[in-house]
């Protein structure tokens, strides 16, 4: 079965410096995708970003990146440039490819984003 | 406009109670789900519908029971509810099966159980 670990409970960060979650997975798959959520205290679930395995470029979005190690089974979140509104709880996720398939979260991350 | 809604967004009910849950959504997928997020927060898929055909099942007790009476509305009914089931459930829709596809969610609902 495909777990997703996700080791720091809370992370801290202050604005406009950058912070990095981390992730790991266990899969014996090839093809997979993976995924970074984000859930405010609004509690609405948003997609960061993702990433497809077989691509071996780290996807990035605006100040959101990824550090994707596949041999090492690491798939890492950087936040640069840290803002108020990026205090959320993050979730790592891993969804194999396929029809069937369902996504696997991580048990997330708090993180706190201080002046 | 809201692409993936749910109603109601809170509610408490007593043990041995039957509820329902509805989700709609207005953004033409074709693929719906049902996750609940438990107290630690950690959120695990629950049911998955692809045009009104139930794709995943996962070990949940029959005591919960999904509807899709169209590709736009995944509803949950719950049966005797009991105090475990108090959790937030969301809702959430992605074009097709593909896994690579962004999941959209609901707002999610609280339901409590006393």
């Amino acid at each position: 079965a495909q777990t997703v670990t996700q080791s720091q409970p809370e992370m801290s960060v202050q604005e406009a410096e950058t912070v990095t979650l981390s992730c790991t997975y266990d899969t014996s798959e090839s093809d997979y995708y993976l995924f970074w959520y984000k859930q405010p205290p609004s509690r609405q679930m948003i997609l960061v970003i993702r990433q497809e395995a077989y691509k071996q470029q780290n996807a990035t979005e605006n100040r959101f990146s990824v550090n994707f190690q596949k041999a090492a089974k690491s798939f890492s979140l950087k936040i640069s440039d840290s803002q108020l509104g990026d205090a959320a709880m993050y979730f790592c996720a891993y969804r194999r490819t396929g029809t069937a398939s369902k996504l696997t979260f991580g048990t997330g991350t708090r993180l706190q984003v201080t002046l | 406009d809201t692409a993936v809604s749910q109603t109601p967004k809170y509610l408490v009910t007593q043990m041995g109670n039957d509820k329902s849950i509805k989700c709609e959504q207005n953004l033409g997928h074709d693929t719906m789900y049902w996750y609940k997020q438990d107290s630690k927060k950690f959120l695990k898929i629950m049911f998955s519908y692809n045009n009104k055909e139930l794709i995943i099942n996962e070990t949940v007790p029959n005591r919960f029971s999904p509807k899709s009476p169209d590709k736009a509305h995944l509803n949950l009914h719950i049966n005797s509810l009991e105090l475990g089931d108090s959790a937030v459930y969301f809702c959430a829709s992605s074009q097709d099966v593909g896994a690579g596809n962004e999941q959209f969610f609901g707002p999610g609902t609280r339901l409590t159980v006393l």
